[in-house]
């Protein structure tokens, strides 16, 4: 069975701390993504990385790097987390250059910042 | 930029009903079109991939059709259960494989 995992379901952090989300695939993908989703805003991409050390900024980069140092790992990291990072984060891998480009996601990571 | 639409919002139906969820988009190079659920305060589970080549895909209850041309997809659920009851969300692929553009879901009740 394939499988997105995301370390944490829930996470309550300080104002200014640095946060790190992971997320770990099985599928030998070679995209995978991050999403922040809130209500009323839908999803909305934050980095994408298609290939280990590669990445590419989504719509809404600002206060998020992001690492990726082997295929299988993701890394979000929060520099300097802030109220209004407070969210649901989503985890997801997809293949490339393929027919069936089937996308999966992580269980997610609610994400409070007090 | 592409764009997806998903109508209505929200739908309840009583048990039994089939139902037909829509997805519309403003681009119609697509590479692939993928339906999820998801279930509150969880991530999203994929339900059916189409391929921008194929006009439809089934999964037991559940039917997906593609028309490229006319930018739509419906999503098609036979004899409702109450756990269907999930926000339904589609997303189009594009050819460069990296990004994903999600509608804003169709949140479904079935009540018993």
């Amino acid at each position: 069975d394939v499988k997105v995992t995301q370390s944490s379901r829930y996470l309550v952090k300080r104002t200014g701390e640095k946060v790190f989300l992971e997320c770990v695939q099985d599928m030998d993908h070679e995209n995978m993504f991050w999403y922040r989703q809130d209500p009323g805003l839908g999803l909305r991409l934050i980095y994408f990385s298609y290939d280990v050390k590669m990445k590419e900024k989504g719509d809404i980069p600002e206060g998020y790097s992001v690492s990726r140092e082997k295929k299988e790992r993701f890394s979000l990291i929060l520099e300097s987390a802030s109220t209004n990072q407070t969210s649901m984060y989503l985890c997801a891998s997809s293949p490339t250059g393929q027919a069936n480009t089937e996308a999966f996601f992580g269980q997610g990571t609610r994400l409070t910042v007090v | 930029k592409q764009e997806v639409t998903q109508i209505p919002a929200a739908l309840s139906v009583p048990e039994g009903e089939n139902l037909v969820l829509n997805c519309s988009f403003t681009d119609s190079a697509i590479y692939n079109l993928q339906w999820f659920r998801q279930d509150p305060g969880k991530g999203l589970t994929s339900l059916l991939l189409i391929q921008s080549s194929q006009r439809e895909q089934t999964s037991g209850r559940l039917n997906a059709s593609l028309d490229k041309s006319s930018g739509r997809s419906t999503l098609y659920i036979a004899a409702s259960q109450p756990g269907d009851s999930a926000t339904y969300l589609c997303a189009v692929q594009l050819y460069n494989f990296n990004k994903f553009y999600f509608g804003s879901g169709t949140k479904l009740n079935v009540k018993p």
